[in-house]
């Protein structure tokens, strides 16, 4: 059965710092989807970075980036050049196949940026 | 484009009575999720359309909650009766759920439950 592990509950960063939030997965599928999503205190879930995994490449977008390693079944997220605005929940979900199907969720880390 | 609407944001209601939520995705997305989030906890799938019909409701409370999607456009959540352990997040999801779906999920702003 999939399963996603995010062993952080809470991290601290200080502003202008990078930061690494980690994030394990298991499943049998060959083929999958991996996703990061930031959950402000608002409560809106906001779409970050993806990564397939047949994608030879760690996805990159603007300051997100991940760290795929699919031996080890994990996909880090790392966020540089820390801001304030980053300070929010931070979901690692993931999908099976290639289809539209439901993502299941890691159970969060909670990033706190310090001035 | 106008992104995934919920409605209402907040809803406080006593055990046992009902509520019901409204959902109208992206336009043009056929594929439809709810979600159900507890607090401290990530979402998790409660059932999943495709147009008009459900892809996916196992871990739907069937005997308490359901959902439909009549035009393969809004869909509306109902729980009935509510318990105290409802008391979550619900977010609605949107994707265009293509074949090769690499796509996110755009997810609307919840409504926030409290069952009392």
């Amino acid at each position: 059965a999939q399963k996603i592990t995010q062993t952080q509950p809470g991290m601290f960063v200080q502003e202008k710092e990078a930061v690494t939030l980690d994030c394990t997965y298991d499943t049998s599928d060959q083929s999958y989807g991996l996703f990061w999503y930031k959950q402000p205190s608002s409560g809106e879930m906001i779409f970050l970075i993806y990564q397939g995994s047949y994608d030879e490449q760690n996805a990159t977008e603007g300051r997100y980036s991940l760290n795929f390693q699919k031996a080890r079944k994990s996909a880090n997220l790392v966020i540089s050049a820390s801001q304030l605005g980053d300070s929010a929940m931070y979901f690692c979900a993931m999908r099976e196949g290639s289809g539209g199907g439901k993502l299941i969720f890691g159970q969060g880390t909670e990033l706190s940026v310090k001035p | 484009e106008a992104g995934v609407a919920q409605s209402p944001r907040y809803k406080i209601i006593e055990k046992r009575q009902s509520v019901a939520f409204w959902c109208n995705p992206i336009s043009g997305h056929a594929t439809l999720y709810w979600y159900q989030q507890i607090l401290g906890q990530g979402p998790k799938l409660l059932i999943q359309f495709q147009n008009n019909g459900v892809v996916d409701d196992s871990q739907l409370p069937k005997d308490r909650f359901s959902a439909e999607r009549l035009k393969g456009v809004d869909s509306t959540l109902k729980i009935q009766p509510a318990k105290l352990e409802d008391s979550a997040v619900y977010l609605c999801a949107s994707s265009s759920g293509g074949p090769r779906d690499s796509y996110e999920q755009y997810f609307g702003p919840g409504t926030r439950l409290t069952v009392t």
